[in-house]
């Protein structure tokens, strides 16, 4: 596997679910994030870990968990979601915050 | 309150035809801007970046200029080519304080045949 890599692609989940969302990177990379495109809207930063230490919560609802094991892993665990939470949730890494990101595929998350 | 900008929601051009995409961004503190590409169902990749300490920045086919004192950057894209036809986002950061990528909300580009 090379790059950034998201899994599963694509998810359905009910409001009363518990699922969770998972990024591997292969980069070496020491920083990663979790973003939310919603349609027609930017990219919304949610969290950002760097060397496995969250410094940016972007005031996101606590049913959005994040969980950073190591600089290679990011895990978005999800439980009692809303329909508003259906979006396309991109993970991406960095090799210093502030420059160039690369980007997993995403997952498709639907909440019915 | 939107920190970058991009007001065009798509642009339709003709191949070998020059395509200009624009952003402009409030926050004075944004040092490093970068541009990214995304098709469908894919996540954005890495177009071309530009430091504040430069006016211009090209590659290939791709040139971003930056106007500080307008708060404005723009991508070239010469000649299009129907494979540019994708979303296109601006991002900016500020590399010695938050230094989280701020993104536009995107232009649809389409490269006419």
């Amino acid at each position: 596997e090379t790059g950034v890599t998201q899994t599963p692609r694509h998810l359905v989940m009910g409001m009363t679910n518990k699922k969770s969302l998972k990024c591997e990177q292969h980069l070496g990379h020491n920083a990663m994030y979790w973003y939310k495109q919603s349609a027609k809207k930017p990219l919304e930063l949610m969290f950002v870990y760097n060397f496995k230490e969250q410094t940016e919560n972007n005031s996101v609802p606590s049913r959005f968990s994040p969980e950073c094991p190591n600089s290679s892993h990011l895990f978005l665990h999800l439980h009692t979601l809303q329909p508003e939470d259906s979006a396309l949730y991109l993970c991406a890494s960095s090799q210093d915050m502030g420059y160039q990101q690369y980007f997993g595929p995403g997952t498709r998350l639907t909440v019915t | 309150d939107q920190q970058v900008k991009q007001n065009s929601p798509s642009l339709s051009v003709q191949e070998g035809r020059i395509s200009i995409l624009n952003c402009d961004y409030t926050n004075s503190m944004f040092d490093y801007f970068l541009w990214y590409k995304k098709y469908p169902a894919e996540g954005p990749t890495f177009l071309i970046s530009i430091s504040s300490i430069k006016d211009k920045n090209e590659d290939g086919r791709f040139t971003v200029f930056l106007n500080k004192s307008a708060k404005h950057l723009s991508l070239h894209i010469v000649p299009s080519q129907p494979g540019d036809s994708a979303v296109y986002f601006c991002a900016a950061s500020h590399t010695t304080g938050r230094r989280a990528l701020t993104f536009g909300s995107g232009t649809r580009l389409q490269v006419q045949p």
